[in-house]
């Protein structure tokens, strides 16, 4: 079955650096990944889409990559703020369908 | 409205009780998507609507879970005769066709239902 893992283990970033969070999915080739952000006590909020055809997507300080050879996306923050810190969710759609399945999730905490 | 609006936000129901939770979704969109997300988990699929068809409730752990949208805008999830293992915080998301893409999912905040 589709399975989209994530680190769920916390990651501690000192402010000012590039975080970076990995996203694998295996046993599907979705034609493209969200990247979502969700707060204690709130719904995910969608920050990013990147396509199959697309090498690099970028947004402000952030940038996503989707590599489908090794079936993998990368999130990145630069210059990280204390304000970043939140749970960073990855999502695909299955198939046609307008569903999408999530990833566990990536607890990020920037340390001032 | 301006955003997805879940009611009530916090459910407490004793154990075999009812519950049916509220979803209010953007004006116009006409996708409307249950998600359960347990702690330190991430959102899982329940159901799906699109106006008032459900198309897909794959997700719907038992026979105890109905899910419902009449009228093609809100969005009833029932949860009968509850179960421990059904404490969770229960999302609920629309979107448009087209904004599906290019904008994802609008989430309501949640109702984080406990069962004692």
């Amino acid at each position: 079955s589709q399975k989209i893992e994530q680190n769920s283990e916390a990651l501690n970033i000192q402010e000012g650096k590039t975080a970076t969070l990995t996203c694998n999915y295996t046993n599907y080739s979705p034609a493209y990944l969200q990247w979502y952000r969700q707060d204690p006590g709130r719904g995910p909020v969608f920050l990013l889409l990147i396509r199959e055809n697309e090498k690099e997507k970028r947004k402000e300080r952030l940038k996503v990559t989707f590599d489908t050879t090794l079936k993998q996306s990368l999130f990145h923050i630069t210059a990280s703020q204390p304000a970043d810190s939140a749970t960073y969710l990855c999502a695909h759609p299955l198939g046609r369908d307008d569903k999408i399945i999530f990833g566990k999730g990536t607890r990020l905490h920037i340390l001032p | 409205g301006a955003g997805v609006s879940q009611s009530p936000r916090y459910k407490v129901a004793k154990r075999g009780q009812d519950v049916a939770l509220r979803c209010d979704p953007i004006s116009g969109h006409v996708s409307l998507f249950w998600y359960q997300q347990a702690l330190g988990q991430g959102p899982e699929f329940l159901t799906y609507f699109q106006n008032e068809a459900q198309l897909d409730k794959s997700g719907l752990p038992s026979d105890r879970f109905f899910a419902e949208r009449p009228e093609g805008s809100v969005s009833t999830l029932k949860i009968q005769r509850t179960q421990q293992e059904d404490s969770a915080v229960y999302l609920c998301a629309s979107s448009s066709r087209t904004s599906q893409i290019l904008y994802g999912y609008t989430f309501g905040s949640g109702t984080r239902l406990t069962v004692v």
